[in-house]
């Protein structure tokens, strides 16, 4: 069973659109943080919310924690071919834990 | 500085051979992780030690065998290759303090024929 169910799974896009990418679970993350990931590299962080309902904005990304502190999204505006690579969120269950993260999702943009 | 490395990038190897994997640190983090990302892009935690000590070992077979000789270093044996083992294994740490944020490592390609 998969914890976090993150969609969709692949997106492609053009240049100029926008997009969101959807984390959920039932479960209860103390944070949720979502990271990048490059082709040859390893993921790197681009966010983490910790407080439910919280918002937070970088450049053309937007991040936002679910009330009940379960599900994620992160929407991209006006996505540039920059933003080409696979993104994946990842949920926090307290210490003593690692991170578990969602399948991802590979987001192709075409100028 | 790369903050963390591992060693080596690729790796191709016959079935029933035994090969290491090296990471190391230099952030001064207190935990440090091996985690396995499949085909599909998926990445599951396989073990995490906080300064030395082994705190998580997820039904991983015993042939691997994770070994910490002091914080900054977390190495990972792996006996007896199958097929099914080859993948991308990425290192990763981070701090006791705070969210559980993980810094990686770009990830060393295991090959098996």
């Amino acid at each position: 069973t998969q914890l976090l169910e993150q969609s969709p799974q692949f997106l492609s896009i053009q240049e100029g659109e926008n997009l969101t990418v959807y984390c959920n679970s039932s479960s209860v993350f103390s944070s949720l943080q979502w990271y990048r990931q490059e082709p040859g590299e390893g993921p790197v962080l681009l966010v983490t919310v910790v407080t439910g309902g919280e918002v937070k904005k970088l450049k053309r990304l937007t991040f936002q924690f679910g009330d009940a502190r379960k599900d994620s999204s992160l929407h991209i505006t006006a996505a540039q071919p920059g933003d080409t690579g696979l993104y994946l969120c990842a949920g926090d269950q307290g210490e003593g834990t690692a991170l578990i993260f969602g399948k991802g999702t590979t987001l192709s943009v075409s100028s | 500085d790369t903050a963390v490395s591992q060693t080596p990038k690729y790796l191709v190897t016959q079935m029933g051979n035994d090969k290491s994997i090296k990471c190391e640190q230099n952030l001064g983090h207190d935990t440090m992780y091996w985690y396995k990302q499949d085909s599909k892009k998926f990445l599951k935690i396989m073990f995490s030690y906080n300064n030395k000590e082994l705190i998580i070992n997820e039904t991983v077979p015993n042939r691997f065998s994770p070994k910490s000789p002091d914080k900054a270093h977390l190495n990972l044996h792996i006996n007896s290759l199958e097929l099914g083992d080859s993948a991308v294994y990425f290192c990763a740490s981070s701090s006791n303090s705070g969210a559980n944020v993980l810094t990686f490592g770009a990830g060393s390609r295991l090959t098996v024929l």
